[in-house]
């Protein structure tokens, strides 16, 4: 996972918004992902973004793509304690195996 | 809901000991996928299997092994368990009606340590 880069830790205020930063490796990726693990629970999809897009917005959840600086950010609107979590970036290196590539995550812990 | 089952959920072994993880999915999902989940290194892969019997190495692929005689079941076999096994391992499966946009469905996780 070490190729795809997280900050590990990010500490907001409930009701400000929170920003979670990736950035990957292989400009070649068609999808790139955001995952959200809760405490003891597997994985879930957020949400996931085309390459070929820029912006992807869904309800309070804002997904950017910089192709040029291989930079993907998380943007989470009125963040709430449940959205208390770690959150993985993902890209997809290999197409053949379709086998997703992880960041390290990164913890979000929502102060009320 | 992509019917992942993983068993069992929690395991405490010795070292040199071999383990095996199971993964059961119920909607013939041709794609399946173990991962490792380290702090500070996310989710690393395994193996893969793309169908019966056809599997193939991830990333951290040492000392695992894998087999796939039936398309429901993907067994992850450490032959001699070691303290450096001691992880989460996460099984996965790719949703063909997903198939475009790749992305992978996990069960709850299988929490192993190696004593």
């Amino acid at each position: 996972g070490e190729d795809v880069e997280q900050s590990l830790f990010l500490s907001v205020r409930e009701g400000d918004s929170s920003v979670i930063n990736c950035t990957y490796t292989d400009s070649s990726s068609t999808y790139l992902y955001w995952y959200k693990q809760e405490p003891g629970a597997g994985l879930q999809l957020l949400t996931y973004i085309f390459s070929n897009m820029d912006m992807k917005q869904d309800q309070r959840l804002t997904v950017l793509l910089n192709k040029k600086d291989k930079h993907l950010s998380l943007r989470i609107a009125d963040t709430q304690t449940g959205d208390s979590a770690i959150y993985f970036c993902a890209e997809i290196k290999d197409t053949g195996r379709r086998a997703l590539t992880f960041g390290s995550g990164t913890r979000l812990q929502v102060q009320p | 809901d992509a019917g992942i089952t993983q068993s069992p959920r929690h395991k405490v072994t010795e070292t040199g000991t071999p383990v095996t993880l199971r993964c059961h999915q119920t909607e013939n999902h041709r794609y399946m996928y173990w991962y490792r989940q380290d702090p500070g290194h996310g989710l690393r892969l395994i193996h893969y299997s793309y169908g019966v019997k056809d599997t193939d190495k991830g990333e951290v692929s040492d000392g695992y092994s894998v087999s796939r005689s039936k398309t429901e079941d993907f067994l992850l076999t450490l032959e001699s368990a070691t303290s450096s096994q001691t992880s989460v391992y996460f099984c996965a499966i790719s949703d063909m009606r997903y198939e475009n946009t790749g992305e992978l469905f996990f069960g709850e996780g299988s929490r192993l340590t190696v004593l």
